[in-house]
């Protein structure tokens, strides 16, 4: 069984520009969450996807979109990035049966925007 | 509206004494609560969740609805319980956790 991953690592990116940030489900798992995390806070929770649907959105505006895919991994999109989109951003990946519904979190992207 | 508050961002205890990780929470209803825990370089993970009920790597963690509170605490603590600890909330189940900002545990030899 392996764990959650993400991709990339890190990467720069410049004001205007558009991210694609990709996570891959622990295997068993159909639900997705993305989390902010900037420096010297705690994760914030932008949107959960189940079964390929957004079930839950955070106070993120629109141009921070997600996808989830048949095989559960999920992308997470920002368009018109902003210096302060810099930030550790998290996938959490969860089985939705039994009552013990945990997330697993992956490494982490760590997004700068310049 | 739910919030999760530490009030310490920084806490240093010696190896062997006690120590208690603060958390307060504000939800109208009935939360679950968890405490998650960063070791350096490694990915945040689950310490415990109050329904547990559970000891984890001698931590415990008792849920008080009078007071709001969540605080995690071990009677004597281990250079290797230095770590970032995050409380957490969850308004239903399978939905969004609201993480308070952190207590980075530093427990000096």
């Amino acid at each position: 069984e392996t764990g959650v991953t993400q991709s990339p690592t890190h990467l720069i990116k410049t004001r205007g520009q558009q991210v694609t940030l990709r996570c891959s489900s622990q295997s068993g798992h159909n639900t997705v969450s993305w989390y902010q995390q900037a420096l010297g806070q705690g994760p914030q929770f932008i949107f959960q996807y189940y079964r390929e649907e957004e079930n839950g959105r955070g106070n993120f505006p629109p141009r921070f979109s997600g996808l989830q895919f048949p095989n559960y991994s999920s992308e997470l999109n920002v368009n018109a990035l902003e210096l302060d989109d810099s930030a550790l951003y998290l996938c959490a990946s969860a089985p939705t049966s039994g009552s013990y519904n945990e997330q697993f979190f992956g490494p982490g992207t760590r997004l700068t925007v310049l | 509206a739910q919030r999760v508050t530490q009030p310490e961002k920084l806490l240093s205890v010696f190896k062997g004494a006690p120590v208690e990780l603060k958390c307060n929470y504000s939800y109208s209803g009935s939360p679950e609560l968890f405490w998650y825990v960063q070791y350096s370089r490694q990915r945040l993970q689950l310490l415990l969740r109050h329904i547990s009920r559970e000891s984890i790597k001698g931590f415990t963690a008792d849920l008080n609805k009078g007071e709001t509170s969540f605080h995690l605490k071990k009677p004597f603590a281990q250079e290797e319980d230095s770590a970032m600890y995050y409380c957490a909330l969850r308004a239903t189940s399978g939905s969004r956790l609201t993480f308070g900002e952190g207590t980075q545990l530093t427990v000096n030899p």
